[in-house]
């Protein structure tokens, strides 16, 4: 019963350095996602990938970008970290919203010095 | 456009007594309507969900909420509030068979 596995779980980075966020579902979900929560702010979409293959921007995109590698995996890469990225960072599945509910990993904690 | 407003950042109720946690929303379709808890450090877990079935939706732990059209609410209520249901709650409206609008989440505090 894994469900949506996230690494790394914790992860210290000093601005403009670059990392990857990686996700991986085993629930033969068509569609997944990428949040990130703040304090005060709830929950915020990145990127999500609709179906295999595709990927579409969400409402804060820019700093992010995504790959859909595979069914399973969808990662989420920071190409040059800055401070205002310090969040935590969710990774999610489902087989689509209307039969469905959003499976979520336990979250990445993300510090940019 | 769809939004969803979650009436008070936190809520604090005494061990034993009502919960009710406010939602509205606006949307220009009849929504699907979720609330989704998250405890300390972990992901977040759906709790219950309206698709246009019955109007009273029962989910997991004894919470319970209630769709209003004419109020366009969705207010969680759990009759007894027990100290493990301390926690954050979200409620969200579906935006698309892909998407979900999210409130901003009421913590929810139990004193004893």
């Amino acid at each position: 019963n894994a469900g949506v596995t996230q690494t790394p779980k914790f992860q210290v980075l000093k601005t403009g350095q670059s990392m990857t966020l990686q996700c991986a579902q085993d629930m033969n979900h068509n569609s997944m996602y990428w949040y990130r929560q703040d304090p005060g702010m709830g929950l915020r979409l990145i990127y999500y990938s609709a179906s295999e293959g595709t990927t579409d921007k969400g409402e804060v995109p820019n700093g992010y970008n995504v790959s859909r590698l595979n069914k399973r995996e969808f990662s989420l890469r920071l190409e040059s970290a800055a401070p205002s990225q310090t969040s935590v960072y969710f990774c999610a599945s489902t087989p689509g919203l209307k039969t469905g509910e959003l499976f979520f990993g336990e979250g990445s904690r993300l510090t940019v010095l | 456009a769809q939004s969803v407003t979650q009436l008070g950042s936190h809520v604090s109720v005494s061990e034993g007594a009502l919960v009710l946690l406010r939602c509205n929303y606006s949307s220009s379709v009849p929504p699907y309507l979720f609330w989704y808890v998250q405890y300390p450090n972990q992901g977040l877990q759906l709790l219950l969900k309206y698709t246009s079935a019955a109007t009273l939706v029962k989910g997991i732990n004894g919470f319970e909420a209630e769709f209003k059209k004419s109020e366009t609410s969705f207010h969680l209520t759990k009759p007894s509030a027990h100290m493990s249901d301390a926690a954050e709650y979200f409620c969200a409206v579906s935006h698309s068979n892909y998407q979900l609008i999210w409130g901003a989440g009421t913590k929810l505090i139990i004193k004893p």
